[in-house]
């Protein structure tokens, strides 16, 4: 299978543990973007690298979330201290920069956590 | 405002029905817009995306850009149980794309 996979599908967490989840992009692709998504609502951007560069973060993203992309390859995405406002699907995407184009995104099948 | 926006719904309609999903978007200088469908506990996959205006086919899908209106929209004809899902538009073209909030579709036998 060649398109974008994150693990773990599912977390559930005891509020204030920290979580880490992955996510291994399109292995031509240079741009990875996380994403969060709860009920009845679109994804809303949180923050996107282009190769290993964090280039933009979302206000979204408080100072408990980081992310990484080491060596320009997976992602990881780390939430401490969670809260149970933190409970969502995260999504993570990636696709192929190209200059003044569609940026089309293809998307993973997300980790749905859950914190209680 | 945000820059792109749909009906939640839910829409439901009878199998063999024609659906049309709109959105609307802000800024009339966008050109690039997509189509995602989303099943249920799934990550959003692509279906279709359009540039600048006019119509784009694809089998029983079929996109729509009046630029005019600042209105976007996707038919499916024929359409199917299995075309029950969430559809997510999105507008492309930069760096970061942004998604609307999605319109639940249910179709039923």
């Amino acid at each position: 299978d060649t398109g974008v996979s994150q693990n773990p599908r599912h977390k559930i967490t005891k509020r204030g543990q920290n979580v880490t989840f992955r996510c291994d992009p399109i292995s031509e692709h240079n741009r990875l973007y996380w994403y969060r998504q709860t009920l009845g609502q679109g994804p809303e951007f949180l923050t996107y690298f282009q190769n290993e560069a964090q280039l933009e973060k979302s206000r979204l993203l408080s100072d408990r979330f980081s992310a990484e992309r080491p060596k320009g390859s997976f992602s990881t995405l780390e939430i401490q201290r969670t809260e149970q406002g933190d409970s969502a699907m995260y999504l993570c995407a990636s696709s192929l920069a190209s200059s003044g184009g569609l940026n089309e995104q293809f998307f993973g099948p997300g980790t749905r956590l859950t914190v209680l | 405002q945000k820059e792109v926006e749909q009906d939640p719904g839910p829409l439901s309609v009878p199998e063999g029905a024609i659906v049309s999903l709109n959105c609307t978007y802000s800024n009339s200088a966008f050109q690039y817009f997509m189509w995602y469908r989303q099943y249920s506990r799934k990550g959003p996959e692509l279906l279709m995306y359009t540039y600048s205006s006019g119509n784009k086919e694809d089998g029983r899908f079929t996109a729509q850009v009046d630029k005019s209106s600042k209105y976007i929209s996707l038919f499916i004809r024929d359409s199917q149980p299995s075309d029950s899902a969430t559809y997510l538009c999105a507008r492309g073209g930069s760096y970061i794309p942004t998604f609307g909030r999605g319109t639940s579709l249910i179709v039923h036998p």
